[in-house]
């Protein structure tokens, strides 16, 4: 299986901050990485897909970056709503592993 | 728009099946490239992916779960069932369905459905 590993596994941040949530898979998984947000007691919805793609309706604060084995979720201007957790997800290979999640609250 | 719900047991004893549907609104499944897939959350813990079904019935496994895991779609229907065999208190999660695009993400998420083991 491909591993997953994101950090920081949690995260105290400001409303305005720019925040960065780095993914690096065990081995190279190409642009093969979404991102997701899931707030407390809600379903997961998807943020970025194959590495930098906005998913339609996520505000534009919210980008991808990088390849192979290391990746990189950023919010340019946190906001009251993004208060949640992440999570990325590798789509090459089965199983579709996912990170162990990224806990971001206010400071 | 597509929406996805989850239906199922909400409380199911050690060594039982559990039985999973997930009901697709809004899309045919046979749309060229999508599917449907399962995942799940312990309480207090990370998201696991358990199975997906692609459009043509091509289906995949999470490994380590293989041997107790069914995934099967009745397109006519627009539902996909899922099967765990020998249920063990370690299940106890909530059950997502979710659709999966052309790009491999799962763009859709059902609401979940809390599923307890506990004799």
């Amino acid at each position: 299986d491909i591993q997953m590993t994101q950090s920081p596994s949690s995260l105290s941040a400001s409303v305005g901050d720019r925040v960065n949530i780095t993914c690096r898979p065990s081995q190279n998984i190409y642009n093969y990485l979404n991102w997701y947000q899931q707030r407390p007691g809600e379903a997961p919805k998807l943020l970025i897909y194959y590495g930098f793609n906005l998913q339609s309706g996520v505000p534009s604060r919210f980008s991808g970056s990088g390849s192979e084995t290391d990746f990189t979720l950023t919010i340019s201007s946190l906001q009251p709503e993004d208060f949640a957790t992440y999570y990325c997800q590798q789509s090459l290979r089965v199983p579709r592993t996912f990170g162990q999640g990224t806990k971001l609250d206010i400071k | 728009q597509i929406t996805l719900k989850e239906f199922g047991p909400t409380l199911v004893k050690p060594t039982q099946t559990l039985t999973l549907t997930c009901t697709v609104s809004g899309d045919s499944m046979r749309t060229d490239g999508v599917g449907v897939g399962w995942i799940r959350q312990p309480p207090g813990q990370a998201l696991e992916w358990l199975a997906l079904v692609y459009w043509d019935d091509d289906k995949r496994y999470s490994p380590s779960l293989k041997t107790r895991l069914t995934i099967a779609k009745d397109t006519s229907k627009n539902q996909v069932v899922l099967t765990v065999t020998n249920m063990d208190p370690e299940d106890t999660a909530t059950y997502y369905c979710a659709h999966l695009n052309r790009r491999d993400a799962f763009d859709i998420w059902g609401q979940g459905t809390v599923v307890t083991v506990s004799s």
